[in-house]
């Protein structure tokens, strides 16, 4: 079954304790990328990964980091978690079909975030 | 000025009705555009992808491109109950994806 995984689901923590949220997808999808989705604020790009090693900000990357060590996962870290980051998160990777230029897309369940 | 706009809801339709979705985009370069369906509580999904101008039908659903006017809309035709969601809609430029504030759309039975 095709899919995108998020760990963990519901996180509290605590501000400047270092977190990390994983993600993996197993579609070999070369395109994966993190939005948070605040109410008012819509979804926002944070990080996306055009392939391994490959990563780019999107519109607030600002306290998050990013690795994309392997084509299947790609971890979002915060290295000292505020309040204003508490939100929710969601992965998603992609595959544009050269051929016929068709995308597909999955979003992973999410992961709600709540810093202290 | 938002990058992408989306017709301010909520949006209420009869079932059976016609919804009618748009958003508007203000990056010219903006090479990809689609249309997410987000239930309450779950993660979006992917229900439309279009890259030329034009009209593009996946069953009831059709998506609107036109790149002059810089406008993309999403038509549901005979709309459900189980079409009651809030759409997104997306534009993407190489790997840069921004998103519109969603529309809520509420099908009545």
């Amino acid at each position: 079954e095709a899919q995108v995984t998020q760990n963990p689901r519901y996180l509290i923590t605590v501000t400047g304790k270092k977190l990390t949220v994983t993600c993996s997808q197993n579609m070999n999808h070369e395109y994966m990328s993190w939005y948070r989705q605040d109410p008012g604020l819509g979804l926002r790009q944070i990080y996306y990964s055009m392939n391994v090693e490959v990563t780019d900000k999107g519109d607030v990357p600002e306290g998050y980091k990013v690795s994309r060590k392997e084509k299947r996962n790609f971890p979002l870290i915060l290295e000292s978690p505020s309040p204003n980051q508490t939100s929710l998160y969601f992965c998603a990777s992609s595959l544009k079909l050269r051929q016929t230029r068709q995308e597909t897309q999955y979003f992973g369940p999410g992961t709600r975030l709540l810093v202290l | 000025q938002k990058e992408v706009e989306q017709n301010s809801g909520p949006l209420s339709v009869p079932e059976g009705a016609i919804a009618s979705l748009n958003c508007t985009y203000s990056d010219r370069g903006s090479q990809s555009f689609f249309w997410y369906r987000q239930y309450s509580g779950k993660s979006p999904e992917l229900i439309m992808f279009i890259y030329s101008n034009g009209d593009k039908e996946d069953g009831r659903f059709t998506a609107q491109l036109n790149k002059a006017s810089q406008y993309v809309s999403l038509l549901i035709r005979d709309s459900q109950p189980s079409d009651s969601a809030t759409y997104l809609c997306a534009v993407k430029d190489a790997g840069k994806s921004t998103f519109g504030d969603g529309t809520t759309l509420t099908v009545k039975p």
